[in-house]
């Protein structure tokens, strides 16, 4: 089974509004991490934002927020007032808290597209 | 300024004629990784390090080899490059966590390097 999941290949979302990229993950350990990350066409992958899985509260960063659903095992990353350099693939990834070490496993990304 | 950086950035090469790609991070981090993007695959881990001399298997491992003799440098190694390794390659850092402990502690990742395998 995936541990990371992206149903959405490509999204198209209008320049100034919100567009929500969905991302469900699947483990049976307790303590783990969610990240998002961001891939402009240049290639460089930028880290956005993280959730713990014993964060109370949904995580933000500016026009950045994670949608936190633990029952549900989702963690939908929202962009508000979307511009047109939020152009990118985005990556959701997780890291398992058991074992140590930092290893992502990252899901198969969503294409992001902004127009005017 | 803190950075990972990888050399060389693009590389074109014929089958079976060893290369190495260089890692190289200045934040002091242990934790060193590889990990290689195809189209529809996402990010796969290849090989990490915990620390000096320490490396394990990823994912992906079969066709490269690394080595961690200095903190800072993590090298990819390629014996015998094959077109299935045609791909585009990262190389990330930070500090390692230790098992159990939940930490915020984020991965850096290089610019990249895109290797074609003819």
């Amino acid at each position: 089974a995936q541990k990371i999941t992206q149903t959405q290949p490509g999204m198209f979302v209008q320049e100034k509004e919100a567009v929500t990229l969905d991302c469900t993950y699947d483990t049976s350990d307790p303590s783990y991490g969610l990240f998002w990350y961001k891939q402009p066409s240049s290639g460089e992958m930028i880290f956005l934002i993280y959730q713990g899985s014993y964060d109370q509260q949904n995580a933000t960063e500016g026009r950045y927020s994670l949608n936190f659903q633990k029952a549900r095992k989702s963690a939908n990353l929202v962009i508000s007032a979307s511009q047109l350099g939020d152009s990118a693939m985005y990556f959701c990834a997780m890291r398992e808290g058991t074992g140590g070490g930092n290893k992502l496993t990252f899901g198969t990304g969503t294409q992001l597209k902004v127009e005017l | 300024e803190a950075q990972v950086t990888q050399n060389p950035r693009y590389l074109i090469t014929v089958t079976g004629k060893k290369l190495t790609v260089t890692c190289s991070q200045n934040m002091n981090h242990e934790y060193m990784s590889w990990y290689r993007q195809d189209p529809g695959l996402g990010l796969r881990q290849i090989y990490y390090s915990m620390n000096v001399e320490v490396t394990d298997k990823g994912d992906v491992p079969e066709g490269y080899k690394v080595s961690r003799k200095e903190k800072r440098n993590f090298p990819l190694i390629l014996e015998s490059p094959s077109p299935n390794q045609t791909s585009l390659y990262f190389c990330a850092s930070s500090f390692t966590r230790l098992a159990g402990v939940l930490s915020t502690d984020t991965q850096y990742f290089g610019p990249g390097t895109r290797l074609t395998v003819l």
